[in-house]
């Protein structure tokens, strides 16, 4: 089965740049959706088709994927950007979450 | 705005069958796929199926022989079956809409449905 493998945690400051990598198998050859989730919350779409937002989405989020890595960029990092973040893909007709990454914003 | 709710029973037995309801507005459910995806603390995100009006539809292959989606238009709703539940099927569940083009991507989702089996 195809796997999406995210880093458990990733820390920023406040104002500082985030970057959360999202690794599969020659997965620069899919395309790559972003979802963001806060406590007790359902996901939102964050981004899609690699880097696309969707309308509502700050501009300092950002997408890439290339290669085996999709990375989700936050720019000038929030407070209220604390929260789970989840990419997701396709693989054989099949939708594949990635694990989560918890960003925290000490 | 589009918006989803689902519905349906929280607390379910072990072998029993979990039937659950997503009430869409501000969007007919002839256009579009709709989908349903759970969420467990262990195993994160899992997508379960959707469907499109006119019968195509689709199920993960991991849960493929339990699962059935169906719509009902006159309502705008569509539904979830999943027979043979296990205390492994306790989870939120969450129908959402999925946009395609190109690929798929889940742009609108429901609040969730906490569905716990007891054993």
């Amino acid at each position: 089965s195809y796997d999406l493998t995210q880093p458990p945690s990733v820390s920023v400051s406040p104002g500082q740049t985030a970057n959360i990598p999202c690794s599969g198998d020659k997965l620069g050859f899919n395309y790559v959706s972003w979802y963001q989730q806060k406590p007790g919350q359902s996901p939102v779409l964050l981004m899609y088709q690699d880097a696309k937002r969707p309308s509502g989405i700050p501009e300092r989020f950002s997408g890439s994927n290339s290669g085996n890595t999709a990375t989700l960029t936050i720019s000038g990092t929030q407070a209220m950007d604390e929260a789970d973040y989840f990419c997701q893909a396709w693989d054989s007709g099949t939708a594949i979450f990635g694990g989560g990454t918890k960003l925290t914003v000490l | 705005q589009v918006q989803l709710q689902e519905s349906g029973p929280g607390l379910l037995k072990s072998s029993e069958t979990l039937s659950l309801s997503c009430t869409v507005s501000g969007a007919s459910i002839k256009s579009y796929y709709w989908s349903w995806i759970r969420q467990t603390p262990g195993k994160g995100l899992e997508w379960i199926g959707y469907m499109y009006h006119g019968g195509n539809a689709k199920s993960n292959p991991t849960l493929k022989s339990r699962v059935s989606i169906s719509m009902d238009t006159s309502k705008n709703q569509f539904s979830l079956s999943l027979t043979s539940v296990t205390t492994a099927d306790t989870a939120i569940y969450y129908c959402a809409r999925a946009a395609c083009a190109g690929d798929c991507y889940f742009d609108f989702w429901g609040q969730g449905s906490l569905v716990t089996v007891s054993s």
